[in-house]
């Protein structure tokens, strides 16, 4: 079985500073992970994955991940946010059986 | 490239009334997965479809709800009879072979 812990449902920055959505998983396999952005009314939009390869995954619009194994985590960074990173973030992890479990969301909101 | 393909974009139903839910995945895509994402729950997993065949439904909340998929490039979400705790937005999704999964825009069910 496969979970997704968001920690923090909300996330407040101002505009440049670094912005740091945290992600826990917990996996009976090694992980497929993925970072997720819904804009209010839209779908979700795909960030970054990890799928074994590097363990720091370079996604759109500067943002990053870091898979570390031994914290079960992969947190979501980008160094200087923008006004238009204002959205919703899922975390997801997956594995062999195609499906995807997402976490709760953490909603960023920028302040000019 | 057209995404992710949902209709209609918004329904309002009565209670009572039957509801379909139509979905377009992305042409070359072999596995179908459809969301319902609500304040309380968040994103959950209904169904999802491999080469057009059910995989796993166990998200199905009940009997009310069936979906098909009766070739490569469309599939139903039906909710009969509806209610008004079925009111949510309804995602489907598409990937190939269990790789990244892409998002239509939504279905944004409301149930009276």
């Amino acid at each position: 079985a496969q979970s997704v812990t968001q920690l923090g449902s909300h996330v407040s920055v101002s505009e440049g500073a670094l912005v740091l959505l945290r992600c826990n998983y917990s996996s009976s396999v090694p992980p497929y992970l993925f970072w997720y952005v819904q804009y209010p009314n839209q779908g979700l939009q795909l960030l970054l994955k990890y799928t074994s390869a590097a363990t720091l995954v370079k996604g759109i619009n500067d943002f990053e991940a870091e898979f570390k194994k031994s914290e079960t985590s992969f947190h979501l960074t980008k160094p200087s946010a923008h006004m238009s990173d204002a959205a919703e973030y899922f975390c997801a992890v997956g594995g062999d059986d195609y499906k995807l479990s997402f976490g709760a969301g953490t909603t960023v909101t920028v302040r000019a | 490239d057209a995404g992710v393909i949902q209709s209609p974009r918004h329904e309002v139903t009565e209670m009572g009334q039957e509801v379909t839910l139509r979905c377009k995945p992305i042409s070359g895509h072999n596995s179908l997965f459809w969301y319902r994402q609500t304040m309380m729950r968040g994103l959950e997993l209904l169904i999802y479809f491999n080469n057009n065949v059910p995989i796993d439904d166990s998200g199905m909340p009940e009997d009310r709800f069936s979906a098909k998929m009766p070739n490569a490039s469309f599939s139903t979400l039906k909710i009969q009879p509806s209610e008004p705790r079925d009111s949510a937005v309804y995602f489907c999704a598409s990937s190939y072979s269990g790789d990244t999964q892409y998002f239509g825009p939504g279905t944004r069910l409301t149930v009276l």
